[in-house]
């Protein structure tokens, strides 16, 4: 079974600090996926990357970057967190290609900005 | 327009019952579909791939008619455990991204 670990299920920050999530996946996916989850707006994604060093924007990528150094680790970055950035968290990995291949979940980081 | 939509319900059936979702997508270049289930406060699963020729999986059956862009999900003898949020998923060939619908909520009840 795919293993999609987020570092956090909870997380409360301060507006202004920069705040790391981190995600790793065990099924050594080329493609990782980052989106966030916000009541009535669904699943939006942020950043997705298909290979190391790789990144691609998404649909709202502004305010938040990414990383992956490593092919099993992906990590989103708030540069500087604010109040609108409070959300659910969702990291996803797949084989590729990724328009034919089910997306692995983890388990959602709740980020809470003060 | 959005580019899938869903009936975001919620559908409050009876255990047993027959309940079904539609899901529209607006690009007819979208080349894959899946749905997916996710529970309260949960990460979305996959429940399914949506093939040409129709799919069923159980009490689950999956349709696709692309020449009127929409796929649907038929749940039978709803179970209690149904209950969840289920996700239309769409996706076509440029960047590999999913396209997720708002889901359509479901409650079985006793």
């Amino acid at each position: 079974d795919v293993k999609v670990t987020q570092s956090s299920r909870y997380l409360v920050k301060r507006t202004g600090e920069k705040v790391f999530l981190e995600c790793v996946q065990d099924m050594d996916h080329e493609n990782m996926f980052w989106y966030r989850q916000d009541p009535g707006l669904g699943l939006r994604l942020i950043y997705f990357s298909y290979d190391v060093k790789m990144k691609e924007k998404g649909d709202i990528p502004e305010g938040y970057s990414v990383s992956r150094e490593k092919k099993e680790r992906f990590s989103l970055i708030l540069e500087s967190a604010s109040t609108n950035q409070t959300s659910m968290y969702l990291c996803a990995s797949s084989l590729p290609p990724g328009w034919a291949q089910p997306q692995h979940f983890g388990d959602g980081t709740r980020l809470s900005i003060l | 327009r959005k580019e899938v939509e869903q009936d975001p319900g919620p559908f409050n059936v009876p255990e047993g019952a027959t309940v079904a979702f539609n899901c529209t997508y607006s690009n007819s270049a979208s080349q894959s579909f899946f749905w997916y289930r996710q529970d309260c406060r949960k990460e979305p699963k996959l429940l399914m791939s949506v093939y040409s020729s129709g799919n069923e999986d159980g009490r689950f059956t999956a349709q696709l008619n692309r020449a009127s862009q929409y796929i649907s999900l038929l749940i039978r003898d709803s179970k209690l455990s149904d209950s969840a949020t289920y996700l239309c998923v769409v996706t076509y060939n440029q960047g590999g991204k999913l396209i997720f619908g708002q889901g359509t909520e479901l409650s079985v009840k006793p």
